[in-house]
């Protein structure tokens, strides 16, 4: 299973938003609605933003919102804010009834 | 509140073997799947398995598939990876999390150094 695809970085400036994609097939993203994004700071354990495409756990900010059109996934963060600089994954469960991981995305913050 | 606490790591010869614990508590554990992930050095996270709250259901990656074995004891509220045949890029932090689809909360890792 190959890994899904983000772009290796992306940054903004605090206020603005911004958006990272997921790339991946019709045998993963574009097939199911178990995908989900996490956030990892440096040295710590990844911690999840959002699940089943859209959805946010409690206490997690609204400013993060998790989205999809067919094979692509997308995670925006809205009025974004100096703690929000940290690497951000994808996951996606896949028709071989296995999880695959994105590479990730480190964002900067400006 | 909902805690995992991985305990096992260290260093370990190629071809060797070990065992690692995920203890968890603050949820009822018998009622979710769980999962193993690990992330190599400088690398990102990659999934290993997951196995059903009844372990009657397990799925690995190709990557380890034949090498690692996950378990799991409801009564002691604990999860297991019995990693054998470790090679050097088996090197990383190995988390274990709850969840099949998604994963909330995580475990702090534990590091499995694979070196001669």
């Amino acid at each position: 299973q190959s890994a899904l695809t983000q772009p290796a970085s992306v940054s903004g400036s605090p206020g603005q938003s911004i958006t990272i994609s997921c790339t991946g097939t019709s045998s993963d993203v574009g097939g199911y609605k178990y995908v989900s994004w996490y956030q990892q700071h440096p040295g710590k354990a990844p911690k999840l933003m959002t699940y089943d495409v859209s959805n946010r756990p409690s206490g997690v900010s609204n400013r993060f919102s998790g989205s999809k059109s067919g094979n692509t996934a997308s995670l925006t963060i809205s009025g974004l804010q100096a703690e929000d600089e940290a690497d951000y994954y994808c996951s996606s469960y896949t028709s071989s009834s296995t999880r695959v991981f994105g590479g990730g995305t480190k964002l900067t913050v400006l | 509140q909902m805690q995992l606490v991985e305990s096992g790591g260290g260093l370990v010869k190629p071809g060797g073997s070990l065992r690692l614990s995920c203890a968890a508590s603050g949820f009822t554990f018998s009622g979710y799947y769980m999962s193993w992930i690990r992330q190599a050095p400088e690398r990102g996270l990659e999934w290993l398995s997951y196995i059903s709250n009844s372990g009657t259901t397990i799925y690995y990656a190709d990557s380890v598939k034949g090498r690692f074995t996950v378990s799991r004891d409801n009564a002691k509220n604990s999860l297991y990876l019995q990693m054998n045949s470790l090679r050097a890029e088996d090197t990383a932090v190995y988390y274990c999390a709850r969840g099949q689809y998604s994963n909330n909360p995580w475990g702090q890792g534990t590091l499995v150094t694979v070196s001669s």
